[in-house]
């Protein structure tokens, strides 16, 4: 099976900084690598798919990007309806995975 | 619009099974597999395994085989996930999930169901 390790695993940061978590896969997955939100209690949403595109509808002040198997996601200037939590997922081969996921809490 | 409505709480004694429905809208059902995916109280994501509605091909985790089915009824665009012999461990809120791709797997999930607590407990 393909591990995703999430780092950091928690977070805090302030309203206006730039924020980046980071999954590293255990072997190599191409661009196969999707990020999600999660908030409380709600299912998670999709903001970037095959590593680095923008799903629609999700603010630019997201994005990805990836490095052999070490992918980012960047949120640029936080917002207050941006903490949750955040997993990367890869759907390269089964079983699919997910990272462990990273809680950004509010400073 | 595109939705994923799925069947309400279960509470289940352990060694019993448990069978939660996923009814597709909006979109061609059998264009893109489902997903299902659960969440352990306070815990992270796990894949279950997924289902290409169109020819009924499953494919399943391995921690699963042997207990988890997937099934589909083209005819009321809805997909099953029974899962049997419950332990207290399986007690999470389950997903289906719509994969992006159209007529193969995978490429991440945009459409997510509202989830269904499943609970396992005597």
């Amino acid at each position: 099976d393909i591990q995703l390790t999430q780092s950091p695993s928690f977070l805090s940061a302030s309203v206006g900084d730039r924020v980046t978590i980071t999954c590293r896969a255990s072997q190599g997955i191409s661009n196969h690598l999707a990020w999600y939100q999660q908030k409380p209690g709600k299912a998670p949403k999709l903001l970037i798919n095959v590593a680095s595109s923008l799903q629609s509808g999700v603010p630019p002040r997201f994005s990805g990007s990836a490095s052999g198997t070490e992918f980012t996601l960047t949120i640029s200037s936080m917002q207050p309806e941006d903490f949750a939590a955040y997993f990367c997922q890869q759907f390269h081969s089964f079983p699919i995975t997910f990272g462990q996921g990273t809680r950004l809490e509010i400073k | 619009q595109v939705q994923l409505v799925q069947s309400g709480a279960e509470v289940e004694k352990p060694g019993a099974s448990v069978k939660v429905s996923c009814k597709a809208s909006g979109y061609t059902f059998t264009n893109n597999h489902l997903h299902w995916v659960r969440q352990a109280p306070g815990q992270g994501l796990e894949w279950m395994g997924r289902i290409d509605p169109s020819g009924g091909g499953t494919t399943y985790a391995q921690k699963f085989q042997g207990r988890l089915t997937m099934t589909r009824d083209t005819s009321t665009s809805t997909v099953h996930m029974e899962l049997s012999s419950l332990r207290s461990e399986d007690t999470a809120r389950y997903y289906c999930a719509r994969d992006v791709f159209i007529g193969t797997c995978c490429k991440g999930v945009d459409v997510w169901g509202q989830g269904t607590t499943v609970t396992v407990s005597s």
